[in-house]
């Protein structure tokens, strides 16, 4: 059973346009929501993460929009740059428990 | 400079034949994960180290094992690989539990099953 679903699968975006990445999860007693940048030949590393007791979080170009009713959360990258093209993951879970990844979104950012 | 070290970055090993996959870290994180990245799909969470105590996923596969004999290094063991566990495999460290704390990932090592 999958934990937690993401969209798209594969994104395409030019230089300066937003990429939006979305993900839903089932469990309502999930209370950390990180996401994670993954670079070809290299591990995931955390890029941002939000707790359901704020609506949104902004580091930088990208943001995190969290709706707790819908039990769906986003990921906003603003005027994505080529430097930005890589996989990126949503994760969720409970804190001190296992973190339960998405399947991944390809993000190219043409320039 | 790397943080999660993993060795070797590409591994071929025969059908059946065990092999050893190893983590080490220079963070002196308390807590050390070991997930399998397949192709195109999420990281899956195989096992866990708090220190010396050992959590194993309900649904990982008896095949796969995991030592830890000091804070440094972590190793995954496939004592019979079959095809089925060709991946990535992603070594990560956290301070404390995730959520508490931000979890660090190696480069991972592809293992390729022949």
């Amino acid at each position: 059973q999958q934990q937690v679903k993401q969209s798209p699968q594969s994104l395409i975006v030019q230089k300066g346009g937003i990429s939006i990445i979305n993900c839903a999860y089932e469990n309502t007693a999930f209370d950390y929501f990180p996401w994670y940048q993954q670079f070809p030949g290299k591990g995931p590393a955390l890029l941002i993460a939000i707790r359901p007791d704020v609506s949104e979080k902004k580091e930088g170009r990208f943001t995190i929009s969290f709706n707790k009713s819908a039990k769906q959360f986003s990921l906003h990258i603003m005027d994505s740059q080529p430097g930005d093209s890589a996989t990126y993951f949503c994760a969720a879970g409970n804190t001190g428990n296992q973190f339960y990844f998405g399947t991944g979104t390809s993000l190219t950012v043409i320039p | 400079d790397a943080m999660v070290i993993q060795n070797p970055r590409y591994q071929v090993t025969q059908f059946g034949k065990p092999v050893t996959l190893s983590c080490s870290q220079t963070l002196n994180h308390n807590v050390m994960y070991w997930y399998q990245q397949k192709s195109s799909q999420a990281p899956k969470l195989l096992f866990h180290y708090y220190d010396k105590d050992f959590n194993n996923e309900a649904d990982t596969p008896d095949n796969f094992q995991s030592r830890r004999p000091n804070t440094s290094f972590c190793f995954l063991d496939i004592r019979s690989p079959g095809l089925g566990d060709a991946a990535m495999y992603l070594c990560a460290t956290s301070r404390d539990r995730q959520g508490l704390t931000e979890a660090f990932f190696g480069q991972g090592t592809r293992l390729t099953v022949v």
